[in-house]
């Protein structure tokens, strides 16, 4: 069974340019949630599509938004990037939005903003 | 001091027995994490608690938030439970890691 996959492994963008990040779920996994790594400050919450619709978004500014299609893949968007958007961004899915659900996470896109 | 800390370190045991890991933290927290890291680095959510007891299949997890101490148990262990679980909480937006557990369960 194939993972969570993400692409791009690496991305190189300069101030205030847009990033798009890919995410694709297991197979069968209706959930994708988002996550900023950034150094020093832990794993922070950003967003949770289930089903197609957005359902809950952590403390981050508007300019970081995404989607979810409907075959469940799902995208990040990052807009005016700033330095400290560099960060280890991953995505995990899970089979429902109930919280006790396993998250399965992606091996992550590493954006670097120049 | 490390502000989580995990017990065991490691533990062996066999198919079938009860297994219990410890983990005790010396910070504020608004959530504490339960994950699974297998070999090969895939790392897996268990739980997410801020109080109580959550329960999945053979996993049961538990939290006191007065001792600042959770456990994570599994019944009925089988081998393709071995893995690495590491408890993790969050604090003032940070995730701060323990240094994990590796669980291996003989047949």
């Amino acid at each position: 069974e194939a993972g969570v996959t993400q692409s791009p492994t690496h991305l190189i963008k300069t101030r205030g340019q847009q990033a798009t990040l890919r995410c694709s779920p297991i197979s069968g996994h209706t959930s994708v949630y988002w996550y900023q790594q950034a150094l020093g400050l832990g794993l922070q919450f950003l967003l949770w599509y289930d089903e197609g619709e957005e359902r809950n978004r952590g403390n981050f500014p508007p300019r970081f938004s995404g989607r979810q299609f409907p075959n469940y893949s799902s995208e990040l968007n990052v807009n005016a990037l700033e330095l400290e958007d560099s960060a280890l961004y991953l995505c995990a899915s899970s089979s429902t939005g109930e919280d006790h659900q396993p998250q399965h996470f992606g091996d992550g896109t590493r954006l670097s903003i120049l | 001091k490390n502000e989580v800390e995990q017990s065991p370190q490691n533990l062996t045991a066999q198919e079938g027995e009860f297994i219990t890991i410890n983990c005790s933290y010396s910070v504020g927290i608004s959530a504490l994490h339960w994950l699974q890291q297998h070999p090969g680095g895939g790392i897996v959510s268990l739980f997410m608690l801020s109080s109580g007891k959550k329960k999945h299949g053979r996993l049961i997890a538990t939290i006191n938030i007065q001792e600042k101490h959770s456990s994570l148990h599994i019944t009925a262990s089988h081998p393709r439970d071995s893995a690495v679980y590491i408890c993790a909480v969050v604090s003032n937006y940070q995730l701060i890691w323990g240094a994990g557990t590796k669980l291996i369960i003989k047949p």
